[in-house]
């Protein structure tokens, strides 16, 4: 079974600061897919980012992009020029890249809670 | 695009009845549908999977004659909490993806509370 591991529970940064986010997950599959969801206080899941295993490239979504490390078996995100409207709980997530059962589930993390300070 | 919503988005309701919530792509054809809870402060706990057609998949230790999932469009899937208890109280949210999709789309979640 996979599992994903967030081992920051809180993380804290300044408005237009950067901020990382780590995320380790553990797998024996060689093609799978990779996230990041943003909870804000609303609880609404808002999907951040997307990295797909066989990709080599790091995934970029504007101020947000992804270290992604394959061996390593790490994911980490880095958020640039953080702003208010960041403060969120971040979970990062897997996917099996099979599509057969219920291989389409998403493994979370337990998440890490941002806060972007003044 | 790719719009997922729920309702109710809050229930209150007393324990021993029943309370569904419905789940529905607006924009897209949801072939699968997966429901979570969540409880304060925690991650998602993801509790069934459904296909469009079929019986819904269980995860381990969800109880499925308590918890009943029926997806039978490609558009709408409701999760239906019978004989509520208190202990039932909780965040629950939906997600969907569509065909040959990877990524799923949130609900903006159902709160539940059994008095």
């Amino acid at each position: 079974a996979q599992t994903v591991t967030q081992s920051q529970p809180e993380m804290s940064v300044q408005e237009a600061e950067t901020v990382t986010l780590s995320c380790t997950y553990d797998t024996s599959e060689s093609d799978y897919y990779l996230f990041w969801y943003k909870q804000p206080p609303s609880r609404q899941m808002i999907l951040v980012i997307r990295q797909e295993a066989y990709k080599q490239q790091n995934a970029t979504e504007n101020r947000f992009s992804v270290n992604f490390q394959k061996a390593a078996k790490s994911f980490s995100l880095k958020i640039s020029d953080s702003q208010l409207g960041d403060a969120a709980m971040y979970f990062c997530a897997y996917r099996s890249a099979r599509n057969t059962g219920t291989a389409s589930k998403l493994t979370f993390g337990t998440g890490t809670r941002l806060q972007v300070t003044l | 695009g790719a719009v997922v919503s729920q309702h109710p988005s809050w229930v209150i309701c007393k324990s021993g009845t029943s309370v569904k919530i419905e789940c529905r792509s607006l924009d897209f054809q949801a072939t699968t549908m997966f429901w979570y809870r969540q409880f304060p402060k925690q991650s998602l706990m993801l509790m069934a999977t459904s296909n469009e057609g079929s019986k819904a998949t269980y995860e381990q230790g969800v109880e499925k004659d308590k918890f009943l999932i029926n997806h039978a469009s490609l558009t709408l899937s409701t999760l239906t909490v019978t004989s509520a208890h208190p202990e039932d109280s909780s965040f629950y949210i939906c997600s969907a993806t569509g065909t040959g999709g990877v990524v799923q789309y949130f609900g903006p979640g159902t709160r539940l509370t059994v008095t």
